[in-house]
């Protein structure tokens, strides 16, 4: 397996308040990622990271902003978590000219 | 933009049933086109790739061939196991670099005994 290790692994929370998720590789990958799945929408992007200090948006950003301050660590944060927000987050990695992600196990979280 | 359409689930079989899942994209350019995997619990892993026009991607007795003409990568398999079930997701890399993947919603897979 892929040394990726995503926490907390579960997480509730209110709405409104500050939520940071944790995503950390031991394969010395230079793109992550950070997915969310949702019942009838599969996985969307929320944000990607080329490296340091390089990221982006993806297409479902709003809400959410993330840091790669390490190559190894890729941090989201919800910086008012709603209840929309609810849903299991993954994180994933890749090298660069090598198509394949691997996935860590995921965070479930809950927004009440 | 570019997306990808699955069947939806879910599907309940018989062990050693034939299995089909479709999926059909729609894409700008030439993507890759890849089949992950979910286990209970557990994140997506990579079950078979293919880059190209006619290549069939192949692993564990699952296969799916890329067809340009109809713009489809259907999963197969010829007889399936209860250790199949799953989630399965349909998935394209659109090669403008950076690896970002559109996925399918997915199609849940039952087999019984």
């Amino acid at each position: 397996d892929a040394g990726i290790t995503q926490s907390p692994r579960h997480k509730v929370t209110e709405t409104g308040t500050p939520v940071t998720l944790r995503c950390h590789q031991t394969e010395n990958h230079r793109y992550m990622y950070w997915y969310r799945q949702d019942p009838g929408h599969g996985l969307r992007l929320i944000h990607y990271s080329y490296g340091v200090k390089d990221t982006d948006k993806g297409e479902v950003s709003d809400g959410y902003s993330v840091s790669r301050s390490k190559t190894e660590d890729f941090l989201l944060t919800l910086e008012s978590a709603t209840s929309s927000q609810t849903s299991v987050y993954f994180c994933a990695i890749s090298a660069p000219r090598d198509e394949k992600l691997f996935f860590g196990s995921g965070t479930q979280l809950s927004v009440l | 933009g570019d997306s990808v359409t699955q069947m939806e689930g879910p599907v309940t079989l018989s062990e050693e049933a034939f299995l089909t899942i479709n999926c059909t994209y729609t894409a700008t350019g030439y993507p890759s086109l890849f089949w992950y995997v979910q286990y209970p619990g557990e994140g997506l892993q990579l079950l078979l790739k293919a880059t190209k026009a006619d290549d069939k991607g192949s692993n564990k007795g699952f296969e799916a061939t890329y067809r340009k003409e109809t713009t489809s990568f259907h999963l197969e398999k010829g007889s399936v196991q209860v250790s199949d079930s799953a989630v399965y997701f349909c998935a394209l890399s659109d090669r403008r670099g950076g690896n970002k993947l559109t996925f399918g919603t997915g199609t849940q897979l039952k087999v019984e005994l």
